[in-house]
């Protein structure tokens, strides 16, 4: 089963909020990835981050991997409608077949 | 450069049906991945192929489930005897060879089991 804890499960802002959310677990990862699913899509990268303690921005948004190797978070500024959508964090690890392993996703609805 | 591509994206079938789903990874890339995501859910590892072999298996892939990758380039998923806990999404990523690649999703493919 999954073994990312993401929150929060859901969102609800105004237009023009910054967005907050964040990811752990209970093991290791090298690699933390962020991506974005739209309704009857496949999720689409957002960000990814290799090093431990690494910030890394795409636009308006901006992650962080944990300097302990167990955590993530993503924060979007200045939301807008396109925003919405669920957002997934997903760690990998570098052995074997290196499949990502995701957390629940967080919900984001955006009042204009 | 097109994208993973998966077919179909929609799939509805009666309880006991086979299904075949098909994926076509981004070209030159090596490796591919299936992946299950039920309602509210992250998607959760199915299989991996490297080339043409099949290097690992999740416990979530029953004996009912066949994955294969002939030639290393597309790959298909077939479900035997369909029963309606396999209704979700299943999606297909690829990846290229390097320890920083990451890995690019399909749209996915639907399927309701009745």
């Amino acid at each position: 089963g999954q073994q990312l804890n993401q929150s929060p499960q859901s969102m609800f802002i105004q237009e023009g909020e910054d967005v907050s959310m964040n990811c752990t677990s209970s093991s290791i990862f090298n690699t933390w990835l962020w991506y974005k699913q739209d309704p009857g899509e496949g999720p689409v990268l957002l960000i990814a981050l290799y090093k431990a303690g690494e910030l890394t921005s795409n636009g308006r948004l901006t992650a962080q991997f944990g300097i302990t190797r167990k955590d993530s978070f993503l924060n979007i500024s200045a939301s807008i409608p396109s925003d919405v959508g669920i957002y997934f964090c997903a760690g990998q690890r570098i052995q074997g077949a290196q499949k990502l392993v995701f957390g629940q996703g967080t919900r984001l609805t955006i009042n204009p | 450069d097109t994208g993973v591509s998966q077919d179909p994206r929609h799939k509805i079938t009666k309880r006991g049906q086979n299904v075949t789903f098909r994926c076509d990874p981004i070209s030159e890339h090596n490796r591919l991945y299936w992946y299950r995501q039920t309602l509210g859910q992250g998607p959760e590892f199915l299989t991996y192929f490297q080339n043409e072999a099949q290097l690992e298996k999740s416990r979530l892939l029953s004996d009912r489930f066949s994955a294969e990758r002939p030639k290393g380039s597309f790959s298909t998923l077939e479900i035997q005897r369909t029963e309606q806990g396999d209704s979700a999404m299943y999606l297909c990523a690829s990846r290229d060879w390097g320890g920083q690649e990451t890995q690019y999703f399909g749209p996915g493919t639907r399927l309701l089991v009745l």
